[in-house]
């Protein structure tokens, strides 16, 4: 089966860093993807790695280790807009299919002034 | 197309009815995705599409669900005899299957079914 474990709580000042890690354990793996989630929204897709490395994207940034079954997202010059969960998910390849995704709990992020 | 959009947005039920939801994926997507959430929890995988064809299904998917795709555009997922355990967000996504695309998904705003 899969197990994607990440912190439930962060919490981290307005216009400072955080960086959110994920790990996961899982056969088949096809890909990573955080997405962010505001309460009572549905979640919007943020970011993805298949391959090792650091993708950047304006304020985030993802990271991939395949070999460790590590990412972690990071979050730069943080806005009070950026308090929300933040989900690590993992999509796999199956005998039925190669699309299915697993997702981590969440993390919440609470930005202070 | 506006994105993914799903009916109704609340569902108010009595323990033991049934409850149909209906999923409008975005046009061109033809994967399609049904999970449910719960306060504090990452979205749990039910079901997944490629066009008509459901092709997982969560083991902890009890036989009282069951979702179909009939022509491949909108999806219905349907659960019979409602536990309050089934009270939940639940939700539906939607992505290309096309060949060398990231397959990112994409949300709709989600069913939230409260059982009494």
């Amino acid at each position: 089966g899969q197990n994607i474990d990440q912190p439930t709580e962060m919490t981290a000042t307005e216009g400072a860093i955080v960086q959110i890690n994920c790990t996961y354990q899982t056969s088949g793996f096809n890909g990573l993807f955080w997405y962010q989630q505001h309460a009572g929204e549905a979640p919007t897709f943020l970011s993805y790695n298949v391959l090792d490395g650091l993708e950047e994207k304006g304020r985030f940034s993802s990271f991939l280790s395949r070999s460790k079954g590590y990412s972690y997202l990071l979050l730069k010059e943080l806005q009070m807009k950026d308090s929300a969960s933040y989900l690590c998910a993992v999509r796999v390849r199956t005998t039925d299919s190669w699309g299915k995704f697993q997702f981590g709990a969440g993390t919440q992020v609470v930005v202070t002034p | 197309d506006t994105g993914v959009s799903q009916n109704p947005r609340h569902k108010i039920t009595k323990r033991g009815q049934n409850v149909t939801f209906r999923c409008d994926p975005i046009s061109e997507h033809n994967r399609l995705y049904w999970y449910r959430q719960t306060l504090g929890q990452g979205p749990e995988f039910l079901t997944y599409f490629q066009n008509e064809a459901q092709l997982e299904k969560s083991r902890l998917l009890s036989d009282r669900f069951s979702a179909e795709r009939p022509k491949g555009s909108f999806s219905t997922l349907e659960i019979q005899r409602t536990e309050q355990g089934d009270s939940a967000m639940y939700l539906c996504a939607s992505s290309s299957g096309l060949a060398g695309a990231i397959h990112t998904q994409y949300f709709g705003p989600g069913t939230r079914l409260t059982v009494l």
